[in-house]
């Protein structure tokens, strides 16, 4: 499929907001997923949004999407150290069954 | 709910024995996905189930088999095993377009 771009690496003090940034290039993807991965485990879903919508908040998380220019991005609010993980940004295309995943951000919180 | 399971958790094998990876899911969805992550390559994805009785191909299927065995399982089988397929493997199921994963199988190949 096409690349679903991210960052690699993110560094935000406690308390800060932090904004993880995603670039996808198809534009027939319906769904639009954050997923988190914490060390040796396996990936969690964040949260998603669906195509037609612009911003969807969820406690500490925003999630904003512009179609014009394919860009999604997730801010968390308030970061903790238990917010420090990779986090993967993935789309689902309308006519395919899997996923399309980037290749995750690494957030780092620092006290 | 467990939601999805795999087994084993690790395993070490050495180039050229088999072995099966487990996948079992108790939500009752219909699809069901096989991929492996690898440092720096996100997650690629070797097979997928999109119902029960059928399986097709990912982005890398090179080495492996799957088995559709029923709607709660699927199972993913290296017949011949080499070093290039060290990595973690995750099992993931989905209705509706989102993926819920499992914890991962972390293999070595000697």
């Amino acid at each position: 499929g096409e690349d679903v771009e991210q960052s690699l690496f993110l560094s935000v003090r406690e308390g800060d907001s932090s904004v993880i940034n995603c670039t996808y290039t198809d534009s027939s993807s319906t769904y639009l997923y954050w997923y988190k991965q914490e060390p040796g485990a396996g990936l969690q879903l964040l949260t998603y949004i669906f195509s037609n919508m612009d911003m969807k908040q969820d406690q500490r998380l925003t999630v904003l999407l512009n179609k014009k220019d394919k860009h999604l991005s997730l801010r968390i609010a308030d970061t903790q150290t238990g917010d420090s993980a990779i986090y993967f940004c993935a789309e689902k295309i309308d006519s395919g069954y899997a996923l399309n995943f980037g290749k995750g951000t690494s957030l780092l919180v620092t006290p | 709910n467990a939601g999805v399971t795999q087994n084993p958790k690790f395993q070490v094998l050495k180039t050229g024995q088999s072995m099966t990876l487990q996948c079992a899911q108790d939500m009752n969805h219909n699809s069901m996905y096989w991929y492996r992550q690898d440092p720096g390559m996100g997650l690629r994805l070797i097979y997928y189930s999109a119902s029960e009785g059928t399986t097709d191909k990912g982005e890398v299927p090179n080495g492996y088999n799957v088995s559709r065995l029923n709607k709660r399982e699927f199972s993913l089988r290296l017949e011949s095993a080499a070093p290039s397929q060290t990595s973690v493997y995750f099992c993931a199921s989905s209705e509706r377009g989102t993926q819920y994963f499992g914890p991962g199988t972390r293999l070595l190949v000697l």
